[in-house]
């Protein structure tokens, strides 16, 4: 069955510093690939897409995605972090037959000053 | 384009009651989504709409939950005799496609008192 494993469930970094989030797909296929944020008290926005072509996807505010078919894996990473970056990350998968997003459990990001 | 509209954003509702739940998509967008999303559970799929036809509800409880989409402007989503349980943030979504980004709406707050 497909599913999402994002391993950590909470990430602290400081501000300025890189970022990686991490996230494990499985899936039967070609998959499509998100990047949803959550800000406190709203919905989700995307961040980015993966479709399949180049393996690195650029998306807002400076994020981007690196897609591996070898390691089933679809990391967001970010190189200097902002305070405003504070927020949940979910990562998910698309069904292509079914249609409906398959998401991880998401990852609570919190930002040193 | 107001993006994803669901209404009302906050419910309270006594066990036992009946709570009916909106969500008007993004105009043209083909596919409909309900999410219910809760600290333990995480984001969890409940039904999938497809031009206004049911496509996926495994994500629903057999009982007392129920989906329409009368025409291509609405869905509402039923709970009845709701219980405490049953208190979470109800997101609608909505797509383009089947294989393209899908937006979320800014989700309902459920609470069962």
């Amino acid at each position: 069955a497909q599913s999402v494993t994002q391993p950590d469930a909470r990430v602290t970094v400081s501000e300025g510093a890189s970022l990686q989030l991490r996230c494990k797909y499985s899936y039967f296929g070609t998959p499509y690939l998100f990047w949803y944020v959550q800000y406190p008290r709203q919905g989700l926005q995307l961040l980015l897409k993966y479709y399949p072509g180049d393996p690195v996807v650029q998306g807002v505010n400076g994020f981007e995605a690196e897609f591996s078919k070898s390691n089933s894996s679809f990391h967001l990473r970010k190189a200097s972090v902002h305070w405003s970056d504070w927020a949940v990350y979910f990562c998910a998968v698309r069904n292509y037959n079914q249609g409906k997003l398959i998401f991880g459990q998401g990852t609570k990001l919190s930002i040193k000053p | 384009n107001a993006g994803v509209i669901q209404t009302p954003r906050h419910k309270v509702t006594g066990k036992g009651q009946e709570a009916t739940l909106w969500c008007e998509p993004i105009s043209g967008h083909s596919a409909v989504f309900w999410y219910r999303q809760t600290i333990v559970q995480g984001l969890e799929f409940l039904t999938y709409f497809r031009n206004q036809a049911p496509i996926d509800d495994s994500g629903m409880p057999k009982e007392r939950f129920s989906a329409q989409m009368p025409n291509q402007s609405h869905s509402t989503l039923k709970i009845q005799s709701t219980q405490p349980q049953d208190s979470a943030v109800y997101l609608c979504a909505s797509s383009p496609g089947s294989n393209t980004e899908v937006f979320f709406g800014k989700g309902t707050r459920l609470t069962v008192v």
